[in-house]
């Protein structure tokens, strides 16, 4: 039982590159979120899954995209970096919306 | 934007003390979460505190809420060296909205 396990743990860019973060949850978590923390700015939304084959814009969804594949599965995609996009993302699962929720360990994220 | 917002942004005592941490809040909430985050790792809840509840205990933990003055805090009572870690509140709001987290407050644990 891994819980949230998120891939890469770290990765560097080049300005204008693409990626795609993945994430994927053993809990059977209706609901999927990406976060970005940096300092002094504690957790911002990027995008969030309610449910399968739903998503939403969170509080910075600018520059990101991502796709629900399926009630497991939530990837944040980059379609091309910008060194702002620096930071640490976090994948979290809970069962509700305003419910607990459990985070994966973080991807490290530099952009150049 | 930030609806919790925690007070102190750092926190410093000795191993034995108790550490209180506050959060406060602007709008109408449906519950109120803490999470712990150790250095580079991920967050983990605590402790999770519905709007209609004043007060919740998980073993040295204690958390109250007032809704009237819109605040909460958390206390961990006779800290360890191993609780030195960021605590972070997160609000729930009422209607399909996803939590809303303050930017923490970082605690150090001397021994």
């Amino acid at each position: 039982n891994a819980g949230v396990t998120q891939t890469p743990k770290f990765q560097v860019l080049k300005t204008g590159q693409s990626m795609t973060l993945q994430c994927a949850q053993d809990m059977n978590h209706n609901s999927m979120y990406w976060y970005r923390q940096d300092p002094g700015m504690g957790l911002r939304l990027i995008y969030y899954s309610a449910s399968e084959g739903t998503t939403d814009k969170g509080e910075v969804p600018n520059g990101y995209n991502v796709s629900r594949l399926n009630k497991r599965e939530f990837s944040l995609r980059l379609e091309s970096a910008a060194p702002s996009q620096t930071s640490v993302y976090f994948c979290a699962g809970g069962q509700g919306v305003t419910g607990e929720l459990f985070f994966g360990e973080g991807s490290r994220l530099t952009v150049l | 934007s930030q609806q919790g917002e925690e007070d102190p942004q750092a926190l410093s005592i000795q191993e034995g003390e108790n550490a209180t941490m506050n959060c406060s809040y602007k709008t109408s909430i449906n519950n109120l979460q803490w999470y712990r985050q150790n250095s580079g790792r991920g967050l983990v809840h605590l402790i999770l505190i519905r709007s209609n509840e004043r007060e919740k205990h998980s073993g040295r933990l204690r958390v109250t809420l007032d809704t009237s003055k819109k605040s909460s805090s958390l206390l961990i009572t006779a800290s360890r060296a191993a609780d030195t870690a960021s605590y972070f509140c997160a609000t729930g709001l009422s209607g399909n909205t996803p939590l809303v987290f303050g930017k923490g407050t970082r605690l150090s644990v001397i021994a």
